[in-house]
C-alpha cells in the first residue's frame, strides 16, 4: 500500500536510447511532480500536472516529455539520453488547493547513462 | 525571488545531544515552510510543516522547528538525537504565487555519532 510508487528503482542504459520511468499515485492528490536529484544531492523541480494538464515545464530539455493518463499516473519518458542525464528521478503528489498539502515522494529512479 | 538556504553542509553531534539543523528563507509574504528527511536510497520523507499560529511546530519522530519572522529562519532541532537520526534534511519553502512550485535548499547531512 505504498502512497506514490515509482519503477524502475535502478535504470541502467547506454547513451542514444530511451526510456520510460512510470509513477503511480494512491493518495488521491490532484498534482504530480517529477524532480530531478543531481550527484550533489540538489533538488530540481522538472514538471507538474494537476488533473492532467501540465502546469510546470521548467528549463528542461525537450527530450524529456511526461505523460499523465489520469490523475494518479505521471510518467516520464526520456528520449536519446546523455550521459548527463545520470541523476536520481524523484515522483511526487500533493493536493492543491490551501498550499498547505506538502509533497509525498516515491523512493525514486537511479537512472545511470553510460 | 523566493529562496530557502541551509547553511551548513553537514552538522556533526553525539547521540543523546540536542541537535539543530538551520534553514533560513527569502520569500515575498508570509512563508509556508517545509522540511523533509531523506536516508539512503530513499524519498524524501515530510516531517513537519509551518503555515501560520504557533512558532514553534512539532513533528515526526520527536522533532520539531522553530519560526522565527524577523531573523527569516525555520531551523529544526531535536532535544535529544539518535543514532537513527543520521540522514540528508532539507528545507523548502512554498511558492506563494504558485503553489505548485516549492523551493528546496541545498540539503544538510546530519551525522549523529553513538
Amino acid at each position: 500500500d505504498t502512497a506514490v510508487s515509482q519503477t524502475p528503482k535502478y535504470l541502467v542504459t547506454q547513451m542514444g536510447n530511451d526510456k520510460s520511468i512510470k509513477c503511480e499515485q494512491n493518495l488521491g492528490h490532484d498534482t504530480m511532480y517529477w524532480y530531478k536529484q543531481d550527484s550533489k544531492k540538489f533538488l530540481k523541480i522538472m514538471f507538474s500536472y494537476n488533473n492532467k494538464e501540465l502546469i510546470i515545464n521548467e528549463t528542461v530539455p525537450n527530450r524529456f516529455s511526461p505523460k499523465s493518463p489520469d490523475k494518479a499516473h505521471l510518467n516520464l519518458h526520456i528520449n536519446s539520453l546523455e550521459l548527463g542525464d545520470s541523476a536520481v528521478y524523484f515522483c511526487a503528489s500533493s493536493q492543491a488547493g490551501t498550499g498547505i498539502s506538502p509533497l509525498h515522494f516515491g523512493n525514486g529512479t537511479r537512472l545511470t547513462v553510460t | 525571488a523566493q529562496s530557502v538556504a541551509q547553511p551548513e553542509d553537514q552538522v556533526n553531534v553525539a547521540e543523546g545531544n540536542p541537535l539543530t539543523v538551520k534553514c533560513t528563507y527569502s520569500v515575498s509574504g508570509n512563508p509556508y515552510l517545509f522540511w523533509y528527511v531523506q536516508y539512503p536510497n530513499r524519498g524524501l520523507q515530510f516531517l513537519l510543516k509551518y503555515i501560520t499560529g504557533d512558532n514553534l511546530v512539532k513533528g515526526s519522530y520527536g522533532f520539531e522547528a522553530e519560526f522565527n519572522k524577523s531573523q527569516t529562519s525555520f531551523h529544526l532541532k531535536k532535544p535529544s538525537a539518535l543514532v537513527s537520526d543520521s540522514a540528508l534534511y532539507f528545507c523548502a519553502v512554498r511558492d506563494m504565487s504558485n503553489f505548485n512550485k516549492f523551493y528546496f535548499g541545498s540539503g544538510t547531512k546530519l551525522n549523529v555519532k553513538p
